[in-house]
């Protein structure tokens, strides 16, 4: 399924470094969702777009700093990360934010050194 | 209070064996709900919905009661691929129709 894809897969970075996270989604939705998931933790839901435009930022650190250039693509900028952000990070799309069904991209795997 | 707290798990069944999974919210207000499966090293996908009248989709069954908060979903038939975590998820419509996810229950089917 390509509905929804995020680059790259895995990702391992030192604390100083800056990298990116992609997400794009083939299904022509107007919402955009970044999750982190930790071990054995819930998905935690960390920026919501609508129309490119951000809705919700559910107090996230300014080490993560989002990016949506249009409604197909999302971007996760990551800069001077702890090693307790490493985490599996999700995008996530939907019709309309507050649409009952999202659906998820495969994920990046992040750890950080 | 967890907004959505689900059975911790793991279950470790057998084939052919009947499972329920139980979980509870929090919020009264809640819209919709839902079960989402997961894999093992991969994304969420949707199980099926939840409705307040119970609904079947081939060996699942869902199950809502509002008045206690709590969902069910119960597999009968258990099959080898139904190995993974079930998340019960909860659309908080209040909320701008946030999706909040329960932690998971792990299952896993053995020969």
């Amino acid at each position: 399924e390509t509905g929804v894809t995020q680059t790259p897969r895995h990702l391992v970075m030192g604390m100083t470094n800056k990298k990116s996270l992609k997400c794009e989604q083939h299904l022509g939705h107007n919402a955009m969702y970044w999750y982190k998931q930790s071990a054995k933790k819930p998905l935690e839901l960390m920026f919501v777009y609508n129309f490119k435009e951000q809705t919700e930022n559910n107090s996230v650190p300014s080490r993560f700093s989002p990016e949506c250039p249009n409604s197909s693509h999302l971007f996760l900028h990551l800069h001077t990360l702890q090693p307790e952000d490493s985490a599996l990070y999700l995008c996530a799309s939907s019709t309309r934010t507050g649409a009952d069904t999202q659906y998820f991209g495969p994920g990046t795997r992040l750890t950080v050194l | 209070r967890k907004e959505v707290e689900q059975d911790p798990g793991p279950f470790n069944v057998p084939e052919g064996a009947t499972v329920a999974f139980n979980c509870t919210y929090s919020n009264s207000a809640s819209q919709s709900f839902f079960w989402y499966r997961q894999d093992c090293r991969k994304e969420p996908k949707l199980l099926m919905s939840v409705y307040s009248s119970g609904n079947e989709d081939g060996r699942f069954t869902a199950q809502l009661n509002r008045a206690s908060q709590y969902i069910s979903l119960l597999i009968r038939d258990s099959k080898l691929s139904d190995s993974a975590t079930y998340l019960c998820v909860v659309n908080m419509g209040w909320q701008g129709g946030k999706l909040i996810f329960g932690q998971g229950t792990e299952l896993s089917v053995k020969p």
